[in-house]
């Protein structure tokens, strides 16, 4: 997974805060999707994107997140006026778009929120 | 009923014991299934990956898919202290948005 990039690797914010969480894929990789993970918890589905499309947000709650990837710099995963709820580990993955190997999603090392 | 079930254990076996980790679910539509390695505070990183029914060998590592039981399994030979981890299996319908999940299993190999 050393190709998918997520910065920060931790972040710390005060309740009421904005969080920005970055996600650059791996070259050659057109297809973005974001997950949240809670403590002993599986992977969550939030939302799979393109370059300057959002494809699928089913899994984001609908207020408070938002996502993009725009055409050129990496997707962005932003969450306003955060809430202790919201600490969690958030991963990026990416995959080809192509064929049978779209399927396949490569995961960056994640980005640690805390909310304090 | 949760489309993918993973028993999250712990699983705990001493160094060189065979390991068989498992999932079951739900949709018979899957076609594509993974399994991934997760070393504590890291990303998932994918271990196998096999389309439809069958057997798929890497090394130490094999995956197993049944289809017509729904469940899928992950055998790891000759088990290593360092394959301490949690592993998380997932499957696909075969749409880029459709992947599932499970909760992960956490295994420690002791020395």
């Amino acid at each position: 997974n050393a190709g998918v990039m997520q910065n920060p690797r931790h972040l710390v914010r005060r309740r009421g805060q904005e969080a920005r969480l970055r996600c650059s894929p791996m070259k050659g990789h057109s297809h973005v999707y974001w997950y949240r993970q809670l403590p002993e918890e599986g992977l969550k589905f939030m939302v799979y994107l393109q370059k300057e499309n959002i494809i699928d947000e089913s899994g984001m709650p609908k207020e408070r997140f938002s996502a993009e990837f725009p055409k050129e710099g990496p997707s962005i995963l932003r969450i306003q006026q955060v809430v202790r709820g919201d600490s969690a580990a958030y991963f990026c993955a990416s995959s080809p778009g192509d064929s049978i190997a779209k399927n396949i999603q490569y995961f960056g090392a994640g980005t640690r929120l805390s909310v304090l | 009923q949760k489309e993918v079930e993973q028993d999250p254990g712990p699983l705990s076996v001493p160094e060189g014991a065979i390991v068989s980790l498992n999932c079951t679910y739900s949709n018979s539509a899957f076609q594509y299934f993974m399994w991934y390695r997760q070393y504590s505070r890291k990303g998932p990183e994918l271990l196998m990956y096999t389309y439809s029914s069958g057997n798929k060998e890497d090394g130490r590592f094999t995956a197993q898919v049944d289809k017509s039981s729904k469940y899928i399994s992950l055998f790891i030979r000759d088990s290593q202290p360092s394959d301490s981890a949690t592993y998380l299996c997932a499957m696909s319908v075969g749409n880029n948005n459709d992947m599932r999940f499970g909760a992960g299993t956490r295994l420690t190999v002791k020395p």
